[in-house]
């Protein structure tokens, strides 16, 4: 079953403006990362935020994470249009290991 | 480096036929993981592997095997292809003591 659950499914924005995706899971983690897909291609991680964090930044990228709600978010700022790809999120939980557990994704496109 | 590399990118196969998919990776990384990505899903774990010669189950291991002779190396098995394994496959590795996860390219497979 997925652990995490992300919305929204998709986000239409057009450049300079702010997109935010968040993300929802089950059960108790060592840290939630955030990974990109450009269109037919492999996944590249973004950021990386551990259970004991409460934000991180890098470069145009937010992430905060919420443990008491398990939920977490990552905003994008003044996005670009080589922005546009997917985004998941994924959780690494307490009782995994070094398994990665990967939400359904979001959908981004950035309109020039 | 090259970093993660996937043979062959595209495949087409017959229901009951064979085939063999090969991940390699140059970063001498002790961890490899088989994910697979159907639409409008997030990734989901196959069989992973924690160092040379060993395996384990992830979260959808039926109707494939795996094998890590070589640390470098970390072959997907499918026996008897069936329609339902028609996915993109993606490989991915990760140094012991790290948490990110990089990924190769990935294999779109298709089964008749």
């Amino acid at each position: 079953s997925q652990q995490g659950e992300e919305d929204p499914q998709a986000l239409s924005i057009q450049e300079g403006e702010n997109a935010t995706m968040n993300c929802s899971y089950k059960t108790s983690i060592n840290n939630l990362q955030w990974y990109r897909q450009n269109s037919g291609r492999g996944l590249v991680h973004l950021i990386l935020i551990r259970s004991n964090e409460r934000e991180k930044h890098s470069g145009r990228l937010r992430v905060t994470l919420d443990t008491s709600k398990k939920s977490s978010s990552l905003l994008i700022t003044a996005s670009r249009a080589a922005d546009t790809a997917s985004y998941f999120c994924a959780t690494e939980r307490e009782t995994s290991g070094s398994r990665l557990t990967f939400g359904e994704g979001t959908q981004l496109t950035v309109n020039p | 480096n090259a970093g993660v590399t996937q043979t062959p990118k595209f495949r087409v196969l017959k229901t009951g036929q064979s085939m063999t998919l090969l991940c390699a990776q140059d970063m001498n990384h002790e961890y490899m993981y088989w994910y697979r990505q159907d639409p409008g899903m997030g990734l989901r774990l196959i069989h992973y592997s924690v160092g040379e010669g060993t395996t384990a189950k992830g979260e959808v291991p039926d109707g494939y095997n795996v094998s890590r002779l070589k640390k470098q190396n970390f072959l997907l098995g499918l026996e008897s292809a069936a329609p339902s394994q028609t996915s993109v496959y993606f490989c991915a590795s990760k140094p012991s003591g790290k948490d990110t996860q990089y990924f190769g390219p990935g294999t779109r497979l298709t089964v008749l």
